[in-house]
């Protein structure tokens, strides 16, 4: 099983729709967990931490479910700006820190 | 300046050919890294500083050298690469080397090896 697992989509939707990915992850340890977005061939960029407690950032919410060992990114009313691959990030400390970073999903909001 | 920039933006580069890759964050954090990134799979940590001192180098081929010479400056020195070895380079920086704080990227540099 991979540490980090992703479907790597694409998840096609139409402009305001809502859409939802998650993340699952292997290492129960994991402490700390973050989504970013990537546009094709640009670097990725962070979009948003995720607490234990949840998340909200606008159209975007974030989720940790950590008895099934998951996080998930909700959408909103997407736009088509929204088209992007999403990053998982999952922080495992053994020692040292350990980034793990999933294959991405990628997201395509159609007009 | 802001955030991570990296030079060049891209390069080809023969397989007998040396040339270096540049990384410079202007946003004061005190550890940098390398990652490269293959198609379809996920970013590879290649090599940590934090305070420039190299941290972690997980099993990268000697073909590839790291260099930090402070905090703000980032090189990796290529030689004789293999075609395989193309791939988009992305420099990222934080606050302190994997302390679970989030990474800042720069645009990375697309490298084909011929």
């Amino acid at each position: 099983r991979k540490e980090v697992e992703q479907d790597p989509g694409p998840f096609n939707v139409p402009e305001g729709a809502t859409v939802a990915f998650n993340c699952t992850y292997s290492n129960s340890a994991s402490q700390s967990f973050f989504w970013y977005r990537q546009d094709c061939r640009k670097e990725p960029k962070l979009l948003m931490s995720v607490y234990s407690s949840g998340n909200e950032d606008g159209r975007f919410t974030a989720q940790l479910n950590r008895a099934s060992q998951y996080i998930s990114l909700l959408i909103r009313d997407s736009k088509l700006s929204d088209s992007a691959t999403y990053l998982c990030v999952v922080i495992t400390s053994s020692g040292t820190y350990k980034y793990i970073f999933g294959t991405g999903t990628r997201l395509k909001v159609l007009a | 300046e802001t955030g991570v920039t990296q030079t060049p933006r891209h390069l080809v580069m023969g397989m007998t050919n040396k040339k270096s890759l540049k990384c410079e964050q202007h946003l004061g954090h005190n550890a940098m890294y390398w990652y490269k990134q293959s198609a379809k799979k996920p970013l590879e940590l290649m090599f940590v500083y934090n305070f420039k001192e190299q941290t972690e180098n997980n099993s990268v081929p000697s073909r590839f050298s790291p260099e930090c010479p402070n905090s703000s400056h980032l090189f990796l020195h290529l030689h004789t690469l293999q075609p395989e070895d193309s791939a988009l380079y992305l420099c990222a920086s934080s606050q302190v080397a994997l302390a679970g704080s989030e990474q800042y990227f720069g645009p990375g540099t697309r490298l084909t090896v011929t």
